[in-house]
């Protein structure tokens, strides 16, 4: 079955210092993948995806992820991070069309970062 | 103008009262979605309906029942209501149902349901 892990539930940085936040996926084949971010009492906002091509990803708000397909893994990672970077980031895993024509996406735990002044 | 929008933000509630959620896209788009978040901040899908008709639906208790009334709304209605139904329910749309490239989920801002 398809999943989604975030082995971090809580991070804590320093501001300007930089960020790495971890997510593993199981799938049958190269699924689409997705970083989001959830402000405190917002909606989702998508960060950054990788459906093919270039295996490091380039989004908003100065985010990068890395698609590694011998580990199974899509990193988000911010070279220095600001105070209004202090958020929930989930990982996401969507099926590609080969297995699936419905956008189903389903979500890792999270993870939380809070940044220390 | 928000693109997707919900209402209420916030619903406290006793239990075995009936509610309604509703959301609605500016978007344009043929596709949307209810989850849950729980607790723990786990996010599930409910539901999806793409041009009013029902794609996905997941183990959810037939106390839920999505309502389209037209392809830019769709309300959650939720009957009976129990203490573990508490969460945040996102309602989200896409351009439309299929897992292509530019096919991108937009949420909206939540709605917090508190059961007593």
């Amino acid at each position: 079955a398809q999943s989604v892990t975030q082995p971090d539930i809580h991070i804590t940085v320093s501001e300007g210092a930089s960020l790495e936040l971890r997510c593993n996926y199981s799938y049958g084949a190269t699924p689409y993948l997705f970083w989001y971010v959830q402000s405190p009492g917002q909606g989702l906002q998508l960060l950054l995806k990788y459906f093919s091509g270039d295996t490091l990803v380039q989004g908003i708000k100065g985010f990068e992820a890395e698609f590694k397909r011998s580990q199974s893994s899509f990193n988000l990672r911010k070279p220095s991070v600001h105070w209004s970077d202090a958020a929930e980031y989930f990982c996401a895993v969507g099926p590609s069309p080969r297995y699936s024509s419905a956008s189903k996406i389903i979500f890792g735990s999270g993870t939380r970062l809070s940044i220390r002044p | 103008d928000t693109a997707v929008s919900q209402t209420p933000k916030y619903l406290v509630t006793q239990m075995g009262n009936d509610k309604s959620i509703k959301c609605e896209q500016n978007l344009g788009h043929d596709t949307m979605y209810w989850y849950k978040q729980d607790s723990k901040k786990f996010l599930k899908i409910m539901f999806s309906y793409n041009n009013k008709e029902l794609i996905i639906n997941e183990t959810v208790p037939n106390r839920f029942s999505p309502k389209s009334p037209d392809k830019a709304h769709l309300n959650l209605h939720i009957n009976s209501l129990e203490l573990g139904d508490s969460a945040v329910y996102f309602c989200a749309s896409s351009q439309d149902n299929l897992a292509t490239a530019k096919n991108i989920q937009y949420f909206g801002a939540g709605t917090r349901l508190s059961v007593l």
